[in-house]
């Protein structure tokens, strides 16, 4: 597509619930990256990959969460029992490669888990 | 690891010019990107900088010092659409792509 799609926009979730938020890269893009960025704060990187292999996962805060790119185009990032500390804009951005080319990201998912 | 600073506001006027730095501590350096980001809306690429020197485009200029683990945003005659968060970020050399934020600063253009 012409941009990086997120869905869903918004996703409020009970605690204790799975979520599952997709992203869907700009066509052609090697490289996918997923952030969590809290309000007034830069992004925080999460993970990682290039074409279909998760080159680095050291964000993921905890074994909860987990990410996957199974056909090197979209991605999923799943977070298993959720909780309130969750809570936050997830972003998502795609580029052509390493090394210089700019991020394009995604709108984002704002999770509020209650 | 990696530390990157810089101012958490700025306020500046429209039409004057507003310098916005960044320093940063990193294991290796391999690339420094300046972000714009507007309230509620994604971050969107301004700049990169990869060796020493200044980087212009239009009324935005970018500055690396290597050395000193600096680099500043450099914005000319400013506009009220440039209220926006402005991100440093850097890639450490380990790092095959993805950056590490800093926390924003925040430019308010007064008219």
């Amino acid at each position: 597509g012409a941009g990086v799609s997120q869905s869903p926009r918004y996703k409020v979730t009970k605690r204790g619930q799975d979520v599952a938020l997709r992203c869907d890269p700009i066509s052609g893009h090697v490289s996918l990256y997923w952030y969590r960025q809290a309000l007034g704060q830069g992004p925080e990187f999460l993970t990682y990959f290039n074409y279909e292999a998760q080159q680095d996962k050291s964000g993921l805060p905890n074994d909860r969460f987990s990410a996957e790119r199974p056909e090197g185009s979209i991605s999923t990032l799943t977070i298993q029992r959720t909780e309130q500390r969750d809570s936050a804009m997830y972003r998502c951005a795609s580029s052509l490669g390493w090394p210089s080319y700019g991020y394009t990201f995604g709108s984002g998912t704002r999770l509020t888990v209650v | 690891g990696q530390n990157i600073d810089q101012p958490t506001e700025m306020t500046a006027t429209e039409g004057a010019i507003v310098q916005i730095n960044c320093t940063y501590q990193t294991s290796g350096f391999n690339g420094l990107f300046w972000y714009q980001q507007h309230a509620g809306e994604a971050p969107t690429f301004l700049s990169y900088n990869v060796l020493d020197g200044l980087e212009e485009k239009g009324r935005f200029s970018s500055f690396l010092s290597r050395s000193k683990g600096y680099s500043y945003l450099l914005l000319k005659e400013l506009q009220m659409k440039d209220s926006a968060s402005y991100l440093c970020a850097v890639r450490d050399r380990g790092s095959q792509g993805n950056l590490i934020f800093g926390k924003g600063t925040k430019l308010s253009v007064k008219p």
